[in-house]
């Protein structure tokens, strides 16, 4: 069974520009959410989506969106990028159910200079 | 608004003994699930141990287990028999039960394994 796949796994963009990062979900799994990992603040929660519906969405500016399509894989775009969105983006997939896990992808790896 | 600590930036242990990696949150809530995540060196962070509030025995998973005290918000992981590939970031994180899968996660425990 094959994991959560993310691509790119590596992106170097120039500020201003913007960039589209992927996720592909487990098999079977309806929701994605999405995390910014920085080494100044830790694990930031970005959006959760659930059949194609943002349910959730973390303190962060307008210039960060995403969307799920209907098989579920998801994508979040920034757009103006900044130096400060330098960081590890990270996806994870859930199946459902109340006590269920999140499987986690090895993310991408964004560099803005 | 739910937050989570982790007091200890790095921890350090020797091959074969037992560490002990601390977490604390704080919730109004009294349903709620705990996990321990583990980020090795390849970014990919996998779960180590799940806890639900509910219940009031320690989950255990082969060489890790947990201390879940709930009235003190405390939620601490012991690795025993500690191994090299043991080394890594450790997250501790906190998730309502219902209607999201949002973590909410702690600064994270570097832990090194020492030959």
């Amino acid at each position: 069974k094959a994991g959560v796949t993310q691509t790119p796994r590596y992106l170097i963009k120039t500020r201003g520009q913007q960039v589209t990062l992927s996720c592909s979900p487990i098999s079977g799994h309806r929701s994605v959410s999405w995390y910014q990992q920085t080494p100044g603040q830790g694990l930031q929660f970005l959006f959760e989506y659930f059949s194609e519906t943002q349910r959730n969405k973390g303190n962060f500016p307008g210039r960060f969106s995403g969307r799920q399509f209907s098989n579920s894989r998801s994508e979040m775009n920034v757009s103006t990028l900044e130096l400060g969105d330098s960081a590890l983006y990270l996806c994870a997939s859930f199946k459902g159910g109340g006590n269920t896990e999140a499987f986690f992808g090895q993310g991408t790896r964004l560099t803005v200079v | 608004a739910q937050t989570v600590t982790q007091s200890q930036p790095e921890m350090s242990v020797q091959e074969a003994e037992t560490v002990t990696l601390s977490c604390t949150y704080d919730t109004s809530e009294s349903d709620y699930y705990l996990f321990w995540y583990k980020q090795p060196p390849s970014r990919q962070m996998i779960l180590v141990i799940r806890q639900e509030a509910y219940k009031q025995q320690n989950a255990t998973e082969n060489r890790f287990s947990v201390n879940f005290q709930k009235a003190a918000k405390s939620f601490s992981l012991k690795i025993s028999d500690s191994q090299l590939g043991d080394a890594a970031m450790y997250f501790c994180a906190y998730r309502r039960p219902q209607g999201t899968y949002k973590y909410i996660f702690g600064t994270g425990t570097r832990l090194k394994v020492l030959a």
